[in-house]
């Protein structure tokens, strides 16, 4: 059971605007920023969303990421073939003192 | 740019110790906080703790009583140590900087896989 909560999968066909919900608590999201990674299959993750909104060089901007209150959202716009894969929300829990993942959400363009 | 790149034996037997060592390589370990997450096959992310290239670390409470990140600056590397290891901690283990007070992990190690097993 992860701290964060995601949606296990989502779903989407090309060129659409899908989005993945993050949901936690006042100790975590509520309080500090959060953070998206991006897995595709057999790699390792990859910062795609820090500060709540903020992309990395390099990373397109039909990324984009939101937060309100307890819950985040990553929203990809124009969805493409190579986007299928699993989205993980992170952020630094104050109560736990350490950083909690949500369970990832798996992406599949139909 | 900076890499990371993990090593150490992908097979451990129950009860004994993991041991792993994360090596940056492109710029200094210096000034920069260093973490260690896994992964189990087909499941999702776990934080392990980090260090601060001072020494300073914390733990993920999960695994607290069996974790240990060191670091050794002259060799640019960061170590974890897993003790009493079981089944439950077969995963790819992944190293990479973790920015501090937002709290990113960028850029990451490729990950190694550590079978516990007899």
């Amino acid at each position: 059971q992860s701290v964060l909560t995601q949606p296990p999968s989502a779903s989407g066909t090309p060129g659409q605007r899908v989005t993945i919900s993050c949901s936690g608590s006042s100790s975590n999201i509520g309080s500090n920023s959060v953070n998206w990674y991006q897995q595709l299959p057999g790699t390792a993750p990859k910062l795609l969303i820090y500060s709540n909104n903020q992309r990395p060089s390099g990373v397109p901007d039909r990324f984009s990421g939101s937060k309100s209150g307890t819950s985040a959202s990553l929203a990809i716009s124009g969805l493409q073939s190579e986007n299928e894969a699993d989205y993980y929300c992170a952020a630094w829990d104050d109560s736990l003192n350490g950083v909690v993942f949500g369970g990832g959400t798996k992406l599949t363009v139909l | 740019q900076v890499q990371l790149q993990e090593s150490g034996p992908g097979l451990v037997m129950p009860l004994e110790t993991l041991s792993l060592t994360c090596t940056v390589s492109g710029g200094s370990i210096s000034s920069y906080y260093w973490s260690w997450m896994r992964q189990p096959p087909e499941k999702g992310l776990e934080w392990i703790g980090y260090i601060y290239y001072s020494g300073r670390t914390r733990y993920n409470p999960s695994l607290k009583s069996r974790v240990t990140i060191s670091v050794d600056s002259s060799k640019n590397q960061f170590s974890l140590k897993l003790s009493s290891v079981t089944a439950a901690d077969t995963a790819v283990y992944y190293c990479a900087r973790h920015t501090q007070f937002y709290n990113w992990f960028d850029p990451w190690g490729q990950g190694t896989l550590v079978t516990v097993s007899s």
